[in-house]
């Protein structure tokens, strides 16, 4: 089955700086990879999300990037701000009945002011 | 309306006690799952519903049981759970079994077993 790994798993940065966060999955097969962002006691929320057949993706200050080939994925964000600290889990999903995502085991991004 | 709504929001149980989670969305979305989360933990898929009938039931203990009554509504009935159940019980929705489609997540039950 597929396996997802997520690095690093915590991550400190100070305001105005960027954050890049690190996928890789092991089913080639996968080819739609969601990044849901979750803060302290809150539901999980999508934040941007890529499709296999694009390698890259933008939404003002977050981006995504994808390689097939090597089967990773990364998260950037741009210009960070204090609200932007929360826990990022990154997924892979394959298209079946019932979409089965695999999360990372997540990544804590603190953002110092 | 846009939002996946759980009731309870918190729920203490002991041992031998039944409650039952609820889960309603009226987005049309026709695929619903329950996933459970522990502390710094990512969510762990429990149970897939697709078109209203089970899909994907992940190993599961039985005293978890799932029920969708109809497209807008998913419930998790709790019986004779563990302490090691206590955690974060999670609704998600999607458009449409059978497509990848983007997960859209309820604010979660927090359950805490005595």
């Amino acid at each position: 089955g597929e396996n997802v790994e997520q690095h690093p798993s915590t991550l400190s940065v100070q305001e105005g700086d960027s954050a890049v966060i690190k996928c890789t999955y092991s089913d080639s097969a996968s080819n739609y990879f969601p990044w849901y962002k979750q803060e302290l006691g809150k539901r999980p929320q999508l934040i941007i999300d890529i499709r296999s057949n694009v390698g890259e993706k933008k939404d003002q200050r977050i981006a995504v990037t994808l390689n097939k080939t090597a089967k990773h994925f990364s998260l950037h964000i741009t210009e960070t701000q204090p609200e932007d600290s929360a826990v990022y889990f990154c997924a892979a999903s394959l298209d079946n009945y019932g979409q089965n995502f695999v999360f990372g085991p997540g990544t804590r991004l603190s953002v110092l002011p | 309306d846009t939002e996946v709504t759980q009731t309870p929001k918190h729920l203490v149980m002991g041992m031998t006690n039944k409650k039952s989670l609820k889960c309603e969305q009226h987005m049309g979305h026709r695929a619903m799952y329950w996933y459970k989360q522990k502390a710094k933990k990512p969510p762990e898929l429990m149970f897939v519903y697709s078109y209203e009938k089970l899909s994907i039931n992940e190993s599961v203990p039985s005293r978890f049981s799932p029920e969708c009554p109809n497209s807008s509504l998913l419930n998790l009935h709790l019986h004779a759970l563990q302490p090691e159940d206590s955690a974060l019980y999670l609704c998600a929705s999607s458009q449409a079994p059978g497509h990848t489609d983007t997960q859209y997540f309820g604010p979660g039950t927090r359950l805490t077993v005595l």
